[in-house]
């Protein structure tokens, strides 16, 4: 069975910093792009990220580029996204997904003073 | 960046009968070297992260009701319920996932009438 678990999620000032991590099992990770999408409270789905299978390649939306980070370590099954100079309206769940198969179930990220 | 338009933003309907959620791409989202249009439909309850019903357009997800259907024209995609149920009550968004960033429609949200 597919498993993808965020963790990292929480409170954080504006300003401020948070890494999120997504584990992963059941598939051959290391074969597969990896993406983050996020859905601030009552609103849509917005793509954030993504990074090829090896790692080698990434891209953002432009909301988040030059702020948030995508790496993994396909030693580890594990997704990450950095995130800095976070801004209230970063508040949101944060999905780690295989597009367009398999997503977990979000973490929430909280920016306010 | 490739633009999805959705439509309607909301929609009542009585069940068992009919309701059809349309998704408009601004460019093709074709992949040629395999012919399938990169297009999914997702279904999210409260609470819940989305639920993948269809990729490539039409090709529906192993137990997902043959009452709802995915189709295209072109640059026209089309999901249709062809007899509402009371657990099909949802938010529904296309994303296309042929273009990085990948994007989503703004989302339909289905209700009972």
């Amino acid at each position: 069975e597919v498993q993808l678990v965020e963790s990292g999620g929480g409170l954080v000032q504006p300003g401020g910093s948070l890494r999120l991590s997504c584990s992963a099992s059941g598939f051959s990770f290391s074969s597969y792009d990896m993406h983050w999408v996020r859905q601030a409270p009552g609103k849509g789905l917005e793509y954030v990220a993504a990074i090829t299978s090896n790692g080698d390649t990434t891209q953002y939306a432009g909301s988040v580029k030059g702020r948030f980070t995508i790496s993994r370590d396909n030693s580890k099954n594990t997704l990450y996204l950095q995130m800095s100079s976070l801004r209230t309206e970063d508040t949101a769940v944060y999905y780690c997904l295989e597009l367009p198969r398999f997503w977990g179930q979000g973490t929430l990220v909280t920016v306010s003073s | 960046d490739i633009v999805m338009t959705q439509s309607p933003d909301s929609l009542a309907v009585s069940l068992g009968e009919r309701a059809t959620i349309s998704c408009k791409s601004s460019q093709s989202v074709l992949y040629r070297s395999n012919n399938q249009k990169y297009l999914a439909w997702y279904q999210q309850k409260p609470g819940q992260p989305p639920k993948l019903l269809f990729y490539w357009a039409s090709t529906r997800v192993s137990g997902v009701p043959d009452r709802f259907s995915g189709s295209e024209s072109g640059t026209d995609f089309t999901l249709t319920i062809s007899s509402l149920q009371a657990d099909d009550v949802a938010t529904y968004y296309c994303l296309q996932y042929y273009s990085a960033p990948y994007t989503f429609g703004q989302g339909t949200k289905l209700e009972i009438k």
